[in-house]
């Protein structure tokens, strides 16, 4: 079935470092992509996604690369605020009407001014 | 714009007793999905609905049920609650095609006492 690693955590970083969490996931086909983040006590909120291969999925200065050869989808930043301290949600889909979202473990990151 | 209304925020029963979570889809959302997240874990797919029919079953125990009303609301309905099911229940909507990307409440957090 499909399934999504996500690197351990928790990551702690210090303001304006460089943010990267892995991603990979098995799937049979093409799935879509997905990172979401959640702050404490708060629910999930889509943070980007991505459909086909080589889609760049962004927000929030948030990227992510679909790579099909790697079957990965890393979640990179370039400056992290102390506000991005989350958890944050690697997921998958079938590309299929009404298909469930898989989701890694998470990664829980703490951004230390 | 609308979001994914879930209620009740904080619900605390006892073991043994029933509980009843409620979702509302966004507007137009034909597809709700039920998730279950235990502390410091990844949520868990508990089933799904598509126009009203369930259209996945994941990791529901038998005590619970759940169901879509022709307004496309639904329920989840826990019976024989145990100190074990406290968690984090969330509920999220799609327009069944995924592309778009899955929206979800804030959640209900359930404690057994």
């Amino acid at each position: 079935g499909n399934s999504v690693t996500q690197m351990e955590g928790p990551v702690t970083l210090s303001e304006e470092a460089f943010l990267t969490i892995n991603c990979t996931y098995t799937a049979t086909g093409y799935p879509s992509l997905f990172w979401y983040v959640q702050y404490p006590g708060e629910g999930l909120q889509l943070l980007l996604k991505a459909t086909k291969a080589d889609d760049k999925g962004s927000n929030k200065g948030f990227e992510a690369t679909y790579r099909k050869e790697t079957t990965s989808f890393h979640l990179e930043k370039g400056s992290v605020q102390v506000s991005d301290s989350a958890v944050y949600f690697c997921a998958l889909s079938a590309v299929l009407r009404a298909q469930k979202l898989v989701f890694g473990q998470g990664t829980r990151l703490t951004i230390n001014p | 714009a609308a979001g994914v209304i879930q209620s009740p925020r904080h619900l605390i029963k006892e073991k043994r007793e029933t509980a009843t979570l409620k979702c509302y889809p966004i507007p137009r959302h034909d597809t709700v999905y039920w998730y279950q997240q235990g502390p410091g874990q990844d949520p868990q797919f508990l089933i799904s609905f598509y126009e009203k029919m369930q259209s996945d079953k994941g990791s529901i125990p038998d005590r619970f049920s759940a169901q879509q009303f022709s307004d496309y609301h639904s329920e989840l309905n826990m019976s024989s609650l145990e100190l074990g099911d406290s968690a984090l229940y969330f509920c999220a909507s799609s327009p069944g095609e995924v592309v778009y990307g899955y929206t979800f409440g804030s959640g209900t957090r359930l404690t057994v006492v």
